[in-house]
């Protein structure tokens, strides 16, 4: 039974370019949380997704960054346009209903140069 | 607005001493959630516990032991006779009613024991 899987592990992306990043929940779980890790802190929730929608997007970014989860295939996180600030370890974390706890991912480290 | 405080950045222990991260919340909250997690050198987070607001006995899990003080507002994660092992990143994170899945993490705490 395999965990929260995101992919790529690590991401490296020039100033201006897009990145996306990647997770497969597990498996029967609907809900998927981003969360976000800059350098020397602690871990920011940005969004939770359902199959197709957006529950509460309150921690992204206004500009440059979306998210989705569509009826097939993984979520996405996709950055627009990446800065320096962008540099930071993106975990995934999935549950099966709300109120069940959170199985995280390995995590994403997206480094922009 | 929720907010938890670790106010240790890094300890450093010789193995087999015990050490305590100290984890401090704020919430309006009735109903919340405290968790801890690690995170090691390899950077996956590992969870540790989930402890509901209701429940005030203390859990121990093997070395592991945690004091949850309503009173004070306080989580605290006691490590008995530290390995090597343990060396890691320690978060304290709170969650609130609604469900526990938006988490609001500390700042988090190094812990390094060397051998």
């Amino acid at each position: 039974n395999a965990g929260v899987m995101q992919n790529p592990r690590h991401l490296v992306r020039r100033r201006g370019q897009e990145a996306r990043l990647r997770c497969s929940p597990m498996k029967g779980h609907s809900h998927v949380y981003w969360y976000r890790q800059l350098p020397e802190e602690g871990l920011k929730f940005m969004v939770y997704l359902q199959k197709e929608n957006i529950i509460d997007e309150s921690g992204m970014p206004k500009e440059r960054f979306s998210a989705e989860f569509p009826k097939e295939g993984p979520s996405i996180l996709r950055i627009q346009q990446v800065v320096r600030g962008d540099s930071a370890a993106y975990f995934c974390a999935s549950s099966p209903d709300r109120g069940r706890g959170l199985t995280f991912g390995p995590g994403t480290r997206l480094t922009v140069t | 607005a929720q907010k938890v405080t670790q106010a240790q950045t890094e300890i450093s222990v010789v193995e087999k001493e015990d050490v305590t991260l100290d984890c401090v919340y704020e919430t309006r909250d009735t109903t919340y959630y405290l968790f801890w997690y690690k995170q090691p050198p390899s950077g996956e987070l590992v969870f540790l516990i989930r402890r509901n607001s209701f429940d005030e006995q203390n859990e121990i899990s093997g070395r592991y032991s945690w004091n949850f003080q309503k009173s004070t507002s306080s989580f605290n994660f006691t490590i008995t006779a530290s390995q090597v092992v343990d060396s890691a990143v320690y978060f304290c994170a709170l969650s609130g009613q609604g469900g526990s899945e938006k988490l609001v993490f500390g700042k988090g705490m190094k812990l390094t024991v060397n051998p």
